[in-house]
């Protein structure tokens, strides 16, 4: 059974970076996408990217100027960095892989990040 | 901008049957996935290209899809099925993967 886990800080000051590792278990993180996906506070699902094994990387229109995700394939991991947080950035964070590049058939439990002084 | 609109809460008595609606002037054409989450836990994949159900997830579960309206079908609803319920689409970009608003189901 394929298993994801996030871990990063749960507190993170405005205007610093935002960073998240997803550990994965239970098979291989070759020839998948993987993604993040967060969700404010009593709101819906936001997909903010996607990053392939090989490293190759597509983000959503409304992070790309300030998100970046990379791949470790020898440590089955890949991370999240959200440059420049506000308030707003303030969510549980999930991580998941795209079975076929279109469904997320496995998620992460999910990491809550506030963004506060 | 592409918006999939849901319901924002359906109530169902047990036994009966929850529909839960997914609509966009543009969605005609593209499969869409749904999404069953309980509270403080990950969303889970219960129909995936309208009308398939992930190993596990039972029969009671049932999607269609036409026109511009996708939808989610629970069929004899028993209280574990109270969930926030969303539906999902992938617009065929590398950059664009779509999440409906989410319906909170209750079971009366």
């Amino acid at each position: 059974q394929v298993q994801l886990q996030e871990s990063g800080p749960g507190l993170v000051k405005p205007s610093e970076t935002l960073s998240l590792t997803c550990t994965v278990s239970g098979d291989s993180i070759s020839n998948y996408y993987w993604s993040w996906i967060r969700q404010p506070a009593a709101k819906g699902l936001e997909c903010i990217g996607r990053i392939y094994s090989s490293g190759s990387t597509d983000y959503s229109p409304s992070f790309k100027s300030r998100v970046i995700m990379s791949i470790d394939t020898s440590k089955n991991q890949f991370s999240l960095h959200l440059r420049s947080v506000t308030a707003a950035d303030t969510a549980v964070y999930f991580c998941a892989r795209l079975g076929d590049e279109r469904t997320f058939d496995y998620w992460g439990r999910g990491t809550l990040v506030t963004v506060s002084s | 901008s592409f918006v999939l609109t849901q319901p924002p809460s359906v109530s169902v008595a047990p036994g009966e049957t929850a529909t839960i609606t997914c609509e966009e002037d543009s969605l005609g054409g593209r499969s869409v996935h749904w999404y069953q989450q309980k509270p403080g836990q990950a969303p889970v994949l219960v129909i995936y290209y309208d009308n398939d159900r992930p190993s596990g997830i039972p029969e009671r579960f049932s999607g269609s899809n036409s026109g511009n309206r996708a939808t989610l079908i629970i069929s004899r609803v028993e209280a574990g099925d109270e969930a926030d319920y969303y539906c999902q689409m992938w617009l065929g970009t590398s950059d664009h993967y779509v999440f409906g608003t989410g319906t909170k189901v209750t079971v009366l």
